[in-house]
């Protein structure tokens, strides 16, 4: 049973460039989180995605970013124009159930996103 | 505001004796606190879940304690060994909420 997979692993984009993430959850889990993780601090939650509906994107800047789970596919995280700011770790976790009450959380082993 | 602090500093031990981590956190009410390990380059995974009324967790040779008094819990790795050398992040997570607010991490580095 495969993990969590993302890809790329690494991602260079120019200053004002798209940026695509992609996540293919664990087999059965319909519940899919992203995260970020800039240097020396801890991972920040940024949207919660069940098949085809987004359920709390609280943690994503308003501007510039959008995920999406379609009924086919992985999970995308796009990142548009770019900036230096975006240069972190993007880690997505998936789960089976509702939420991820007292249960653990499946995570990928990220994209590095480098913006140059 | 919210803050969940860990060691600040990075922990270096003898090989065979006990690692003492700390989490700290400030404005939650956390139901559950979970520790996760990181190695570099790696995504997070999963090693204890512990709830807020259970006083202790264990699972082989890590030990996890939870105060909701002292709004802290202590992870523990006894008879340590290289391998365990890695980053441990807490993570907390509020009642009827599925998000996990994480700490920055204690890096270990277990001397052979």
């Amino acid at each position: 049973n495969a993990g969590v997979m993302q890809n790329p692993r690494h991602l260079v984009r120019r200053r004002g460039q798209e940026a695509r993430l992609r996540c293919s959850p664990m087999k059965g889990h319909s519940h899919v989180y992203w995260y970020r993780q800039l240097p020396e601090e801890g991972l920040k939650f940024m949207v919660y995605l069940q098949k085809e509906n987004i359920i709390d994107e609280s943690g994503m800047p308003k501007e510039r970013f959008s995920a999406e789970f379609p009924k086919e596919g992985p999970s995308i995280l796009r990142i548009q124009q770019v900036v230096r700011g975006d240069s972190a770790a993007y880690f997505c976790a998936s789960s089976q159930q509702w939420g991820t009450p007292n249960t653990e959380a499946f995570f990928g082993q990220g994209t590095r996103l480098t913006v140059v | 505001s919210q803050k969940i602090e860990q060691n600040s500093e990075a922990l270096n031990i003898q090989e065979g004796k006990t690692a003492t981590l700390t989490c700290n956190y400030t404005n939650y009410s956390p139901a559950y606190l979970q520790w996760y390990r990181q190695d570099p380059g790696r995504g997070p995974v999963f090693l204890l879940l512990i709830r807020e009324n259970e006083k202790e967790k264990r699972k082989e040779r890590l030990k996890v304690t939870f105060d909701t008094t002292l709004k802290q819990s202590l992870f523990h790795i006894t008879a340590s060994q290289p391998a365990d050398s890695a980053t441990y992040l807490c993570a907390l997570e509020e009642s009827n909420d599925y998000k996990l607010s994480f700490g920055a991490g204690t890096t270990v580095t277990v001397r052979a």
